[in-house]
Parts: structure tokens; sequence; C-alpha cells
């Protein structure tokens, strides 16, 4: 049962070009929302994040939209850079029991952006 | 400030074998967590802790233990290794929801 998924493993844009890295999720009690970015041979890092009561977050180049009804959220990167390959994990959390998760998260698969010179 | 490490970086077990993956936090967060990444999938949570003294099962438990005897220290067994143990381990550390994660250990188990 996979409750968040990423459908593109990879994505590849030209630099200066616009990233979008999408995510759909089933659970309808997860209220908050990540973005993790992963470089080979380490940890992800954290990128962004949104809440369910928004439907919109931005932090410089990157931008996360909500989309609550169709439960689908994306990742905007612009201008997309060359150091911005990595790959780019959804994640989300919320709806654990006595209303509280513990911060616990689940993960999409991934998705492999590759920018371009 | 070392955010969270994990050692060792690397290692390879004999099926049946033992190993105990540790993971050190210097940020005081409550939060720890213990997840395995297999190759194209995402990370699956197998225990997490919310205090010392205080753990859980996550998604994907079964051949692994846990304790928590301090709020820094999380490390993760594996009892009787399998090549089905063969994976990335990331330990990770919240103060809530934003997780800070460890560089990783790569087990194999051959």
């Amino acid at each position: 049962d996979q409750q968040v998924k990423q459908n593109s493993p990879s994505l590849s844009v030209q630099e200066g070009r616009i990233s979008i890295l999408n995510c759909d999720y089933t659970n309808s009690m997860f209220d908050y929302f990540l973005w993790y970015k992963k470089y080979p041979a380490e940890g992800p890092t954290f990128l962004i994040s949104i809440s369910s009561i928004k439907d919109k977050n931005e932090d410089g180049r990157f931008t996360v939209f909500l989309n609550k009804s169709a439960k689908h959220l994306s990742l905007h990167i612009v201008p997309s850079q060359p150091g911005d390959s990595a790959v780019y994990f959804c994640a989300a959390s919320g709806g654990g029991a006595g209303g509280t998760s513990y911060g616990k998260l689940t993960f999409g698969q991934g998705t492999i952006l590759t920018v371009h010179p | 400030n070392a955010g969270v490490t994990q050692t060792p970086k690397f290692r390879i077990l004999k099926i049946g074998q033992s190993m105990t993956l540790q993971c050190t936090q210097d940020m005081n967060h409550n939060y720890m967590y213990w997840y395995r990444q297999d190759p194209g999938m995402g990370l699956k949570l197998i225990y997490y802790s919310v205090g010392a003294g205080i753990t859980d099962k996550g998604e994907v438990p079964n051949g692994y233990n846990v304790s928590r005897s301090t709020t820094e220290d999380f490390p993760l067994r594996l009892e009787l290794a399998a090549p089905s143990q063969t994976s990335v381990y990331f330990c990770a550390s919240s103060p809530w929801d934003e997780q800070f994660f460890g560089p990783g250990t790569r087990l194999t188990v051959l």
C-alpha cells in the first residue's frame, strides 16, 4: 500500500528552465508535507515543507504547491541549476493514533532530477 | 555541531551474523528514527523513538531491534542477518516534523 507516490522516476531539464516534480498521496489524514533532496552517498536533506492549511509555500527558487482535493503536491524549481541534480523525495506526516504521528514520515519512491548545463 | 552521525559507513556481513548500527545526534532532539532504503524505493521506517526509554515499531521492524537509553544515541541491532536486509540504513532525528538525517550505512549481507 503505497500511500505516497512519485510516478516519475526521472526528470531531465535544461539549466535555467523550470523543474516540476510531482507527488500524489492517498491518506487524507496527512497534514504536513515535506520535500527532501538527496545526493549520492549522503543522507536526505530537508528542502521545503507545507502545512495542509496552506496551498503554497515559497523559499527562494523553490515553491511547493498543495492541492488537497486532488491529494497532489508539486515542487517547482525556478530557475533550475546543475547543482540541483539529485534525487528528490516527497514525504508526508500526520494522522497517527490519538491525533499525533510522532513526526513519522511516509516517503515516496523519489524522482531523479538531472539539470543539463 | 556534528548533527546526526552514523557508524560504520559500510559493512559486509555473512548470513546469520549480528551487528549494531550506531547513531548519535547532538541537537537534543527527542524524536529519532531508523529507515532503510532499497534500490529505486523510498525510505521505509523500521523503528522510532519519542524519547529516552521509549521505542516503537515502524513499517518494517522484523529482524531488527532498537534501544534508547539516552537522548543522543539510538542504536539499531540486526540479529541473524539475512540477504533481504541488504540495504542502506539512515538514522534521523527531529524536534517534530522536519527530520535531520545521518549520512547512512551501506550494509551487504552475503
